[in-house]
């Protein structure tokens, strides 16, 4: 149990497009999502909390205008890069944490590599 | 902020103990500690958790002090599988998780 995917795993897209990738629970309702961001031998870093059919809460630093954040249903949460620039690219992860029949814990997606060119 | 500290680095042999320290010893008394790791390009994986008490699990044990200012996951066998970076954290009151640098170990053959 407490299956969470991500999609894509990759992406790659020119400058000033959009991205987005989806975060999906998979076997159960999750209440909270986040997103993290990981630069290449950095640790993880808390970008947004997202409670369903509430507006997500930004980490301090991260733009809000950049990185939209829905959370429309207990299974699924969005993340769009908008705009993107090289400087975007990074390793996105996804997490959910849920209460029917588990703890707060944090269910980790397998990440989404972007690449911006 | 993360509000844990670790060895940046630790190697084990296989078959044998892994004890991966962690100081939290600005822990609230109803914040939790996680264990988790991450593999290379993948999401961090679960671990285990825990308040005041120790805990086992089918993957590790954690022991936390009584002042719970320091805890130490162990995994009782380690085999190569088990090399990645390991991350203690500590779950603040809303929930979110804020990532130290973790303990990258190694696990020699």
């Amino acid at each position: 149990g407490a299956v969470v995917s991500q999609h894509p795993s990759r992406v790659i897209c020119k400058s000033g497009t959009s991205v987005k990738i989806e975060c999906r629970s998979l076997d159960f309702q999750a209440t909270t999502m986040f997103w993290y961001r990981q630069f290449p031998k950095q640790s993880l870093m808390l970008m947004a909390t997202s409670n369903e059919g509430s507006k997500a809460t930004y980490e301090q630093g991260v733009e809000k205008d950049k990185f939209l954040i829905n959370h429309a249903s207990l299974t699924l949460s969005t993340l769009t890069v908008t705009s993107a620039h090289p400087e975007d690219s990074s390793f996105y992860i996804c997490s959910a944490a849920g209460t029917s029949g588990f703890t707060d814990t944090q269910y980790f997606g397998p990440g989404t590599r972007l690449t911006v060119l | 902020d993360a509000k844990t500290t670790q060895p940046p680095s630790m190697d084990c042999a296989e078959g044998r103990a892994a004890n991966l320290p962690c100081n939290h010893s600005t822990i609230s008394g109803n914040e939790y500690v996680y264990w988790y790791r991450q593999i290379h390009s993948q999401g961090p994986q679960y671990i285990i958790h825990g308040l005041k008490n120790n805990e086992t699990n089918e993957m590790a044990s954690l022991i936390i002090t009584e002042d719970r200012k320091s805890s130490t996951l162990i995994l009782p066998h380690a085999t190569l599988r088990d090399t990645a970076v390991y991350y203690c954290i500590v779950r603040v009151h809303g929930n979110q998780f804020y990532f130290g640098t973790g303990t990258s170990l190694t696990v020699i053959p």
